[in-house]
């Protein structure tokens, strides 16, 4: 069963900085096979990027998802006010098949 | 607009069942997938299971085997999850989802508003 360990699980940041949110596998995975979402409070979380690094729909291009591997990240190159909130990586494994969340990274305003 | 619309807040005593509805508007019912991902209080996303509204196949997690029963009316564009013999760890919020593409089976998009189910005695 994959596991997915994000880091940092709470990030400081200002508004105008530059995000960077880690998702490590336990196991090497398929980029199709990975998700971000973004969750604000008392709110359904949201899909932000799917198949490693393609952006859903409306979502603005300060939203990035590279990695490949083991290894994926999430960046956000302007963080705007409406950014603050918890992200979740997300594995769909086909086998059985199965979806697993990361724990989740709550960004927060310095 | 494609939303999804889920039934209203729950309390139910330990060992009872709880069905949550979830209605579909603003897109073809049958050619997507719903899934149902729980979140308990201050945690984490869990995924549930899915069905195929279409041909009504359901796949769920380990976890919730024999417990859950996901079913979908195609003539109301909604789909059901009920969750029995209930604890009261899983008191949560469960949410259904849509899967992005027709017919596939990944990436939640959009997702309902949410359903409160809590479990005390």
């Amino acid at each position: 069963e994959i596991v997915l360990t994000q880091s940092p699980g709470t990030m400081s940041l200002s508004p105008g900085e530059r995000a960077t949110l880690s998702c490590r596998s336990s196991q090497t995975v398929s980029r199709n096979n990975l998700a971000w979402y973004q969750q604000k409070p008392g709110q359904a979380p949201r899909l932000l990027i799917y198949d490693a690094s393609s952006r859903a729909t409306g979502i603005p291009d300060r939203f990035t998802g590279s990695g490949s591997g083991t290894d994926f990240t999430l960046t956000i190159s302007r963080l705007e006010p409406e950014d603050f909130a918890v992200y979740y990586c997300q594995h769909y494994g086909s086998s059985s098949p199965t979806y697993t969340f990361g724990q989740g990274t709550k960004l927060e305003i310095k | 607009q494609v939303q999804l619309v889920q039934s209203g807040a729950e309390v139910k005593k330990p060992g009872a069942s709880v069905k949550v509805s979830c209605k579909a508007s603003g897109y073809t019912f049958i050619d997507y997938y719903i899934h149902w991902v729980r979140q308990a209080p201050g945690q984490g996303l869990e995924w549930v299971g899915w069905i195929n509204p279409n041909s009504g196949a359901t796949n769920y997690a380990q976890k919730f085997q024999g417990r859950v029963t996901m079913t979908g009316d195609t003539s109301i564009s909604t789909a059901y999850m009920e969750l029995s013999s209930l604890r009261p760890d899983d008191t949560a919020v469960y949410y259904c989802a849509r899967v992005l593409i027709p017919r596939a089976q990944r990436w939640f998009d959009p997702w309902g508003q949410g359903t409160l189910v809590t479990v005390s005695s």
